[in-house]
This record gives structure tokens, C-alpha cells and sequence, in this order.
């Protein structure tokens, strides 16, 4: 059981608009930055967004991050064939003093 | 080109130690924060903990007492312990840098080990 909640799945067909949600508490995404990592099957995650919404260089604009109270949203807008992936959120959480990780989202890509 | 490398046994028995190296190219230790992460097959992610070569140090607490992390500055290498394994320890090892002990911008490419006698 993941501190923070991701939806086990999500789809969309190419063009389309995809938003994944993480949802924790104020002990971690209420009083922390968010952020977001990209995995393709057998490769090491990717830093996607960090501070609740800014893209590292080389990350495209169709990704965006937001983040309101102890919930956040990464949105994909124009989804890609190759945006098919696994999508886990992370932040700090004061109480377990460490970094929690959400169970991950499959993004399927119709 | 910051790049990180994991190095270590693929293959460990149940109740011995886990010994993993990530060592670094185009970074230094002495800056950011280092960090060990892993994967249990088909799994999420799993914070294990990180350290500044300042001394400061962070870990998981449900594998507090089993880990150790520590640091050769000069082969610009680090490293981690988990002992008394089970099989719940089996997962891909990432090690990765951040600047902040929160976040992972740059990882290696993963090291599986299995725990199996």
C-alpha cells in the first residue's frame, strides 16, 4: 500500500488530453514539492516535473504539473504514441522522514 | 554527462548481506545528495535512503535497521548494505543524484538482485 494514491491505469487516444492524479496528506504532497518520473519498460525512471510543475530541459510543454492542497495532477495534452508508459508521483513526507512514492500509473495509449 | 553505474552480485541467499557500488562519472560526491531506490519486480518504487557527503544522512525506517549507506570520496564511488535478506528484498537497485534529498534528476540504468539460496 503506497502512502501516496495514483490510479493503477489510465488511456487515451493519440491528440487527446490525459490527466493522472496523486492524492496523500499534509504530512507529504500538502506541505512538500511534488514530483513526477517516467519509466518505459526495463529502464530507469525519468525526472518529468519536479517542483509541482516545472519540466526539466527536454521535457516537452504537452507535460504539465499542478498541484492544490494534498493533490496533485500531471496532465498530458496531444498524447503520443510514445508517451505509453508507467507514471509514479513522489514527494517528502514529514512523518515517515523520507521520500514516498505513489503506486504508479500505466498509461495506455489507445 | 553526469552517469551513474550499478555494480554488485545479481544473485544473493536468504539471511546474507546485499552489497551494491554506484559509482559516478561527470559529478562529484562531495556535491548533491545520493540516493538508493528500488523496484520489486512489476512493482512501484521503494525509497531506501540518501546521504550528503556534509555528513547528513536519511533512511527509510522500515529498513532502518538493516541498512547502511556510506562513501569512497576519492573513487568517486558509494555504496549500500542491506543485511539479513529475504526474499522481499529481490527488486532492481537504482542509485541516483539529486540536489535536493527529495529528488532523483538523475538515476542508473538498474541492477537486479535476487535473493534465492
Amino acid at each position: 500500500q503506497s502512502v501516496l494514491t495514483q490510479p493503477p491505469s489510465a488511456s487515451g487516444t493519440p491528440g487527446q488530453r490525459v490527466t493522472i492524479s496523486c492524492s496523500g496528506s499534509s504530512s507529504n504532497i500538502g506541505s512538500h514539492y511534488l514530483y513526477w518520473y517516467q519509466q518505459f519498460p526495463g529502464t530507469a525512471p525519468k525526472l518529468l516535473i519536479y517542483s509541482n510543475n516545472q519540466r526539466p530541459s527536454g521535457v516537452p510543454d504537452r507535460f504539465s504539473g499542478s498541484k492544490s492542497g494534498t493533490s496533485a495532477s500531471l496532465a498530458i495534452s496531444g498524447l503520443r504514441s510514445e508517451d505509453e508508459a508507467d507514471y509514479f508521483c513522489a514527494a517528502w513526507d514529514d512523518s515517515l522522514s523520507g521520500v514516498v512514492f505513489g503506486g504508479g500509473t500505466k498509461l495506455t495509449v489507445l | 554527462q553526469v552517469q551513474l553505474q550499478e555494480s554488485g552480485p545479481g544473485v544473493v541467499k536468504p539471511s546474507e548481506t546485499l552489497s551494491l557500488t554506484c559509482t559516478l562519472s561527470g559529478s562529484f560526491i562531495s556535491t548533491h545528495y545520493w540516493s538508493w531506490i528500488r523496484q520489486p519486480p512489476g512493482k512501484g518504487l521503494e525509497w531506501i535512503g540518501c546521504f550528503h557527503s556534509s555528513g547528513r544522512t536519511k533512511c527509510n525506517s522500515s529498513l532502518k535497521s538493516r541498512v547502511t549507506t556510506t562513501v569512497d570520496t576519492s573513487k568517486n564511488q558509494f555504496f549500500l548494505r542491506v543485511t539479513s535478506v529475504t526474499a522481499a528484498d529481490t527488486a532492481v537497485y537504482y542509485c541516483a543524484r539529486g540536489n535536493r534529498e527529495d529528488i532523483f534528476d538523475y538515476w542508473g540504468q538498474g541492477i537486479l538482485v535476487t535473493v534465492s539460496s
